[in-house]
């Protein structure tokens, strides 16, 4: 079956910091990947997916990158944080575009 | 712009009773609808999912209902149990190329399960 790994589960950084966030899947070849944004109490909203290794779509602009140097591993960073990059971040992924996509456990991210 | 909403914030409901969270969606070419649950500090899991050449899907104590004339979609849970308590979230996806794999999410109705 497939599985879906986040960390860190939880992280404190300073403003001005960096950042990096890794998302692992396993069981399967070839998935869409996905980072989304939770604030609290709110929605989902999505920042990246990729399609394949080195595909990158950025669904809004910010202080955040993402990257995909493997077909299973997903890493979104920042060189400096802001305040306002606190949340709850959540990888997900899919086996077609069109198709459910799964979520991980998420990592909770306080900049202060 | 199109959007996927839910009707109600919150919903308390007792144990044992059947629960039904709306969500409505104002994207006439949405073909493919998902419901996710999200408890406290965890991802969305998801829960029963339903395409747009269906009105009615059922699962485990879950059934999807969906009325495109209305463009509205439900979730109803049957006996309600504690463990039910959480954030439930309806998604919306469309085969159109320029959305693909772009889920839209409603802002979520907090369930709120009472002895």
């Amino acid at each position: 079956s497939q599985t879906i790994h986040q960390w860190p589960a939880t992280l404190v950084q300073p403003v001005g910091s960096p950042l990096s966030l890794e998302c692992t899947v396993e069981g399967t070849s070839n998935p869409n990947l996905y980072w989304y944004r939770q604030a609290a109490g709110r929605g989902l909203q999505l920042l990246f997916y990729s399609v394949g290794i080195g595909q990158i779509s950025s669904e809004v602009p910010q202080n955040l990158s993402a990257s995909r140097p493997q077909d299973r591993q997903f890493i979104l960073s920042s060189k400096k944080l802001l305040l306002s990059d606190s949340g709850f971040y959540l990888c997900a992924w899919s086996v077609f575009q069109t198709d459910t996509q799964y979520f991980g456990p998420g990592t909770r991210l306080t900049v202060l | 712009g199109e959007s996927v909403g839910l009707h109600l914030p919150t919903l308390s409901v007792q144990e044992g009773d059947n629960s039904i969270i709306n969500c409505a969606y104002s994207n006439s070419a949405s073909d493919y609808f998902i419901w996710y649950k999200q408890e406290s500090g965890k991802g969305p899991q998801f829960i029963i999912d339903i395409r747009s050449n269906m009105d009615k899907r059922q699962g485990q104590r879950v059934t999807v209902l969906l009325n495109k004339t209305v463009k509205h979609l439900s979730l109803q849970i049957a006996a309600t149990q504690p463990g039910d308590s959480a954030v439930y979230f309806c998604a919306e996806n469309s085969f159109k190329a320029d959305s693909w794999g772009k889920l839209q999410f409603g802002a979520g109705t907090q369930v709120v399960v009472t002895p």
